[in-house]
């Protein structure tokens, strides 16, 4: 299995521009989540989903946008990059809601907008 | 959501035993407590999980006392690749994490 997997590794934005992230698990995992994280900071979870076709915001989800429409993929969407938008970008997946808290991450997207 | 609080940063030598303490004051009854690992420009990796009392995996130990207001991470004879960002964890059945700072482990030779 080759887990989760994120596509592009980096990428520079121009404000204004717009960009799909891709993410993808070969695990058969129901929920998916992304998260950002900012220099020396923690993870912050922008969106999740708990099967295809339902979807959640997270802490935060402004200026993003995400879909499900498989099991395997979980894109995430900015429509109007801005400079606060300068992250590492993770994508994460996990077998199911019960108290079993393992995730299982991609290697990170990092982008900078400027 | 349960608060927790941990060390920014620790320091230790190879071959060492490492503990890491987390504070969780107000967990709730149904919350569990994991920790993960980060190294620079990757995603975290699960290490550990528990509920109470003493987990124990290949890679780490988990101690939670009675009262599981606080849990301790040990790692048993660090090397230099065990250097890495520590992640304490605590969450009941749902499906959101909360990643505070954690805990910047730095071992050195």
């Amino acid at each position: 299995n080759a887990g989760v997997t994120q596509t592009p590794k980096f990428r520079i934005l121009k404000i204004g521009q717009s960009m799909t992230l891709q993410c993808t698990q070969d695990m058969n995992h129901n929920y998916m989540y992304w998260y950002r994280q900012d220099p020396g900071m923690g993870l912050k979870l922008i969106y999740y989903s708990v099967g295809a076709g339902i979807t959640d915001k997270g802490e935060v989800p402004n200026g993003y946008n995400v879909s499900r429409s498989t099991t395997e993929d979980f894109p995430l969407r900015l429509e109007l990059a801005a400079p606060s938008q300068t992250s590492v970008y993770f994508c994460a997946s996990s077998r199911s809601e019960s108290s079993y808290n393992e995730q299982f991450f991609g290697p990170g997207t990092r982008l900078t907008v400027l | 959501l349960a608060k927790t609080t941990q060390p920014i940063s620790m320091d230790s030598y190879e071959g060492q035993e490492v503990n890491i303490t987390c504070s969780h004051n107000n967990i709730a009854t149904n919350d569990y407590i994991t920790w993960y690992q980060q190294f620079p420009s990757q995603g975290p990796r699960f290490i550990i999980q528990g509920y109470k009392t003493k987990v124990t995996n290949e890679v780490a130990s988990l101690f939670i006392p009675a009262d599981r207001k606080s849990s301790t991470l040990s790692l048993p004879r660090v090397s230099l690749s065990d250097t890495a960002v520590y992640y304490c964890l605590v969450r009941s059945g749902y499906s959101t994490l909360t990643f505070g700072k954690g805990t910047m482990l730095l071992v050195s030779p």
